[in-house]
């Protein structure tokens, strides 16, 4: 699976738009970028995918790069529930295949 | 719906004891299931996956072993525990085409 580079952490104030840097610039024609969040003490949640569209759910949206290269996780209105470590990932996106989390980037949402 | 369980949520073990942690998943069938440790300050480490029954792939070769027992359970093992065994383990599972993973709530372990 291809590396992703993440800042460390992140700031935002409540009710803002935070938005989350990742790079992977070695990503390969049939790898998916994914986000996942962990609040601490709990199990990591899956927020959203993509291929090379732009997607968006409930929870966020997902800012796919022409080239692929780059992404950005975007939560429009972000409240302190928000606060987490938000991972990017990118893999194959069939069976069997596991997640190969990196450091994350640590979002403070602050009021 | 599907659910998974781990437990337990917190253990304290001694070095040198044996530890066993269990992780169930419901409302599914066939699972790919997987171990993950996040030790203090660190990210999340894959351990092992299984895409069946009695199929394990360990990602990092360390005192600890897995075993997929019946095709909804997944035992996470030692013998003798290390202090560096101390972290929050977690079990998740995924279908067989799924592309997301589910995640238990963990077992925060403290090896004294």
């Amino acid at each position: 699976d291809a590396k992703t580079t993440q800042p460390p952490s992140m700031d935002c104030a409540e009710g803002r738009a935070a938005n989350l840097p990742c790079n992977h610039s070695t990503i390969s024609g049939n790898e998916y970028v994914y986000w996942y969040r962990q609040i601490h003490s709990q199990g990591p949640q899956y927020i959203i995918h993509g291929l090379k569209n732009n997607e968006t759910n409930e929870m966020a949206s997902l800012i796919i790069t022409e080239d692929r290269k780059s992404s950005t996780l975007i939560l429009p209105h972000a409240t302190l529930r928000d606060t987490a470590v938000y991972y990017c990932i990118v893999r194959v996106g069939d069976s069997g295949y596991a997640l190969n989390f990196g450091k994350g980037t640590s979002l403070l949402v602050t009021p | 719906s599907q659910t998974i369980h781990q437990w337990p949520a917190t253990l304290v073990q001694p070095v040198g004891s044996p530890l066993s942690l269990e992780c169930t998943v419901e409302g599914t069938s066939n699972p790919n299931l997987y171990w993950y440790r996040q030790a203090a300050g660190r990210g999340l480490q894959l351990l092992f996956y299984s895409v069946g029954i009695g199929q394990i792939s360990s990602e990092v070769p360390q005192n600890l072993s897995a075993s997929r027992p019946q095709d909804r359970q997944f035992i996470l093992s030692s013998k003798k525990l290390l202090l560096s065994d101390s972290g929050f383990y977690l079990c998740a599972w995924s279908g067989m085409w799924d592309t997301e993973a589910f995640f238990g709530q963990g077992t925060r372990l403290t090896v004294v």
